[in-house]
């Protein structure tokens, strides 16, 4: 129980398109997802909280126009990075949670690897 | 002061030796722990949760909290050189936020 799923896993793109990454939880329902971004080397770091039917709360530095969220059920989050720079590069994963185990435990999606030519 | 902060490593085990990971929180009101592993070009992976002063064992995996000190750390008993990894201490801070150390990469040398 309380997996996961991303796609796509690894994508690659020209400098000013968009890509739109899909998150779902797939053997429970989802309250709350999550988005994080990892660098080479470095640990995750938190891009924004999504709660299923509202707006996506994000973290200080993180620009909502350029990265959007939309929770739209229960088992599904996007992320959309519009207009991608090659600085956008990185490892991108969200989580979930609501998944069996505690109220607050997250379970992570294989991630997304976005490069940005 | 990081708000999680974990000794970065590397750190080099032998195969069947007990490997000990330390994580130290700054928030005093933090009340749920984790720890995950994360392999190369991988996502993390839930390995344990501790809520409670004291150890919580699973399997060769034992987690020991003591609030007091807010010092949460990991043991491996018996590391096989599949546990090589980089393993991220995480707390809750507030509602929801799941605070990630920086992570401690670990070896286990056959």
């Amino acid at each position: 129980g309380a997996v996961v799923s991303q796609h796509p896993s690894r994508v690659i793109c020209k400098s000013g398109t968009s890509v739109k990454i899909e998150c779902r939880s797939l053997d429970f329902q989802a309250t709350t997802m999550f988005w994080y971004r990892q660098f080479p080397k470095k640990s995750l770091m938190l891009m924004a909280t999504s709660n299923e039917g509202s707006k996506a709360t994000y973290e200080q530095g993180v620009e909502k126009d350029k990265f959007l969220i939309n929770h739209a059920s229960l088992t599904l989050s996007t992320l959309t990075v519009t207009s991608a720079h090659p600085e956008d590069s990185s490892f991108y994963i969200c989580s979930a949670r609501g998944g069996g185990g505690s109220a607050d435990t997250q379970y992570f999606g294989p991630g997304t690897r976005l490069t940005v030519l | 002061q990081k708000e999680v902060e974990q000794n970065s490593g590397p750190l080099s085990v032998p195969e069947g030796a007990i490997a000990s990971l330390n994580c130290t929180y700054s928030d005093r009101g933090s009340q749920s722990f984790f720890w995950y592993r994360q392999y190369s070009g991988k996502s993390p992976e839930l390995i344990m949760s501790i809520y409670s002063n004291g150890d919580k064992e699973d399997g060769r995996f034992t987690a020991q909290l003591n609030k007091a000190s807010q010092y949460v750390s990991l043991l491996i008993r018996d590391s096989q050189p599949s546990d090589s990894a980089t393993y991220l201490c995480a707390v809750i801070q507030g509602a929801q936020k799941l605070v990630f150390g920086q992570g401690t990469r670990l070896t286990i040398n056959p």
